[in-house]
């Protein structure tokens, strides 16, 4: 069966970094793109970052732009989150989550990983 | 972009049916079918209810619906369960950046 496994978070003071992972199985990780997706507690979801089947085409919200790093490793069915310069409001859990084939809705996520970023 | 709209709380008795809106604009909502609706149990990841405005994914009770006018999307809950209590948020594909926005999200009670 499908599984995404999320890890990596945990408590980092402001302008630290930290580095999530997600490992996949159950399917050919690299045949569908991915993303990453997190929800500040209590609050709703936000699209954080999206990479394409080979790692050639990435995207990422204007929030985390130019701090934020995804990327991918097919060959260990991994996805990456590298973030950098982090902010009290990127407390979130983060997900990691896959993009339905053909469409462009999220079909199976992770459980999640929280990040707090604190002081 | 900004979030969708959603309002942030619904209710209803067992048995009744419940209808969710999701409100955006023409260049996310309106401008497209790729909207979708996420199901979230406390403590729980999202679950994918609705895709593509009105389709179902395998194993969605038929109970849940899909419909869209304009640049409002609505996700009806029919015959309400107590196991339908959960948050619900929409997302649409925003066009750019193959970037998705969602709703604020809605607390569905099943009173």
């Amino acid at each position: 069966q499908v599984q995404l496994v999320e890890s990596g978070g945990g408590l980092v003071k402001p302008g630290g970094s930290l580095r999530l992972s997600c490992a996949a199985s159950g399917f050919t990780f690299s045949d569908y793109y991915m993303n990453w997706i997190r929800q500040a507690p209590g609050k709703g979801l936000e699209w954080v970052s999206y990479i394409s089947r080979s790692g050639s085409t990435i995207y990422y919200a204007d929030s985390v732009k130019g701090r934020f790093t995804i990327s991918r490793d097919n060959a260990k069915n991994s996805l990456f989150l590298q973030m950098s310069s982090l902010r009290t409001e990127d407390t979130a859990v983060y997900y990691c989550a896959r993009v339905s084939l053909g469409r462009r809705d999220f079909d199976y996520w992770g459980q999640g990983t929280l990040v707090t970023v604190s002081s | 972009q900004s979030a969708l709209t959603q309002p942030p709380s619904a209710s209803g008795s067992p048995g009744q049916s419940v209808t969710i809106s999701c409100t955006g604009t023409s260049s996310d909502v309106g401008g497209h079918n790729y909207v979708s609706w996420y199901q979230q149990h406390p403590g729980k990841a999202p679950k994918l209810m609705i895709y593509e405005v009105s389709k179902r994914p395998s194993g969605v009770p038929d109970r849940f619906s899909g419909s869209k006018s304009g640049n409002t999307a609505s996700l009806t809950v029919s015959g309400l369960q107590g196991e339908d209590e959960a948050d619900y948020y929409c997302g649409s594909y925003a066009g750019s950046n193959n970037s998705v926005v969602f709703g604020g999200g809605t607390k569905l009670t099943v009173l």
